[in-house]
């Protein structure tokens, strides 16, 4: 058990939905990171927020967006869904702003989108 | 750009035989070098991690020496478990003043049977 974790564990929506993802990250973890898990895409990169604050975007959809609340938990809001949102979305959460630290990651949440 | 190339799977073994994955990198400046592996329906677990140049990262047996001239990071076990079955993903940590994210390549899924 890594400490994260996130909720739901399996979502099924229909084309042109919205849903919401939730993380809570390790306790004393102020780093959460967003990452996608697709067949063709691979391992991708989302967003990274840090005590409540955008750092780092990677290749993150304009119709996706996120946030970090005060008490460090975050959602990540996945709107106007395609067939191809369908993945498996991962949290992770480290210690720090940069530099080689773990990122621990959660079980992640199965999104099909039909 | 900054990009981690694996080699692809499936990796098939008998247990106890040796196990190299290979992975190569592409960064600027001097990236941090993980081995993260993902057990079925399970999130990712860091398995090792090497920070600079000629750092030999190894956990459980396994082992990744952080190579900047071939800029490589290859995994090797000197004799598989039918528990190691897993996937396996090469990543280099990208860091900037904003942020951090994990660059991951697109895995490796080792089988071992008894």
């Amino acid at each position: 058990d890594s400490g994260v974790t996130q909720t739901p564990k399996h979502l099924i929506t229909a084309t042109g939905q919205r849903v919401t993802l939730r993380c809570s990250p390790r306790s004393g973890d102020l780093s959460v990171y967003w990452y996608q898990q697709s067949l063709d895409q691979g391992l991708q990169f989302l967003i990274q927020y840090y005590n409540g604050e955008e750092r780092a975007k990677g290749n993150i959809l304009e119709r996706f967006s996120a946030q970090q609340f005060p008490d460090l938990h975050s959602e990540l809001n996945l709107s106007s869904l395609e067939l191809g949102d369908s993945a498996l979305y991962f949290c992770a959460s480290s210690v720090d702003l940069a530099g080689p630290n773990e990122q621990f990651f959660g079980p992640g949440t199965r999104l099909t989108v039909l | 750009g900054n990009s981690v190339t694996q080699m692809e799977g499936p990796v098939t073994l008998s247990e106890e035989a040796f196990l190299t994955i290979n992975c190569t990198y592409t960064a600027t400046g001097y990236p941090s070098l993980f081995w993260y592996v993902q057990y079925p329906g399970e999130g990712l677990q860091l398995l090792l991690k090497a920070t600079k140049a000629d750092d030999k990262g190894s956990n459980k047996g396994f082992e990744a020496t952080y190579r900047k001239e071939t800029t490589s990071f290859h995994l090797e076990k000197g004799s598989v478990q039918v528990s190691d079955s897993a996937v396996y993903f090469c990543a280099l940590s990208a860091t900037n003043q904003a942020g951090t994210a994990l660059i991951f390549g697109k895995g490796t899924t080792l089988s071992v049977s008894s």
